[in-house]
């Protein structure tokens, strides 16, 4: 069974930094390229990130280019999101997302859902 | 890419039949995908690739469509289904996501 774990959200001001982590399990996790998505309180989705299986290529959202970083670690099967220079407007609830084509290149949508880790950026 | 839904707001009684619709500002072939979020939980995927049920998906639910024009149906809908639903385009970089469907159930 996959599962998806997300960690790592809480209360930071405008201009910090947060480490959101994703723990998976159920599939080789190597052979998939991941996702993060996010939702602002009562909105719909967006698409932030993008990490191909191999770790070899990264993807980002226009809103968040320059300020968050995707990486993975296939050794500990765990998807990160290094978010920087934090604004309001990235407050959000913050999904990892399995990729639903196998392969250790390329990236796309995703077939497997986390429940969500909240972000709220606020003074 | 730009994916716009419609209607934004369904209103339902049981039994009906759904049509949900996505438009694409520029062609994604078949690369166009569905999903439904309940409240308080996280999306899941219903329809891959415009047409092809995702495991486990009942089959009420039916994708179809290519390049712009895209079309989620529900056949006689059913109380669980109250939720919203999201189109979603991997065709080109960034992926992007339709406005969101929200269906009540009268």
């Amino acid at each position: 069974e996959v599962q998806l774990l997300e960690s790592g959200g809480g209360l930071v001001q405008p201009g910090g930094s947060l480490r959101l982590s994703c723990a998976a399990s159920g599939f080789t996790f190597s052979d998939f390229a991941m996702n993060w998505v996010r939702q602002a309180p009562g909105k719909g989705l967006e698409w932030v990130a993008a990490i191909t299986g191999n770790g070899g290529s990264t993807y980002y959202g226009d809103s968040v280019r320059g300020r968050f970083t995707i990486s993975r670690d296939n050794s500990k099967n765990t998807l990160y999101l290094q978010m920087n220079s934090l604004r309001g407007e990235d407050t959000a609830l913050y999904y990892c997302a399995k990729r639903a084509i196998v392969g250790p290149t390329g990236v796309g949508f995703g077939d497997y859902w986390g429940q969500g880790t909240l972000v709220t950026v606020s003074s | 890419i730009v994916l716009t839904q419609s209607p934004d707001f369904q209103s339902v009684t049981p039994k009906e039949k759904v049509t949900i619709t996505c438009r694409a500002s520029q062609s994604v072939g078949d690369h166009l995908h569905w999903y439904q979020q309940k409240p308080d939980q996280s999306p899941k995927l219903l329809i891959k690739s415009a047409s092809q049920s995702f495991s486990g998906v009942p089959s009420r639910f039916s994708g179809s469509g290519s390049g712009t024009d895209f079309t989620l149906t529900i056949n006689s809908l059913e109380a669980e289904d109250a939720a919203t639903y999201y189109c979603h385009q991997s065709s080109i970089l960034p992926l992007t996501f339709g406005g969101g469907t929200k269906v009540e159930i009268k």
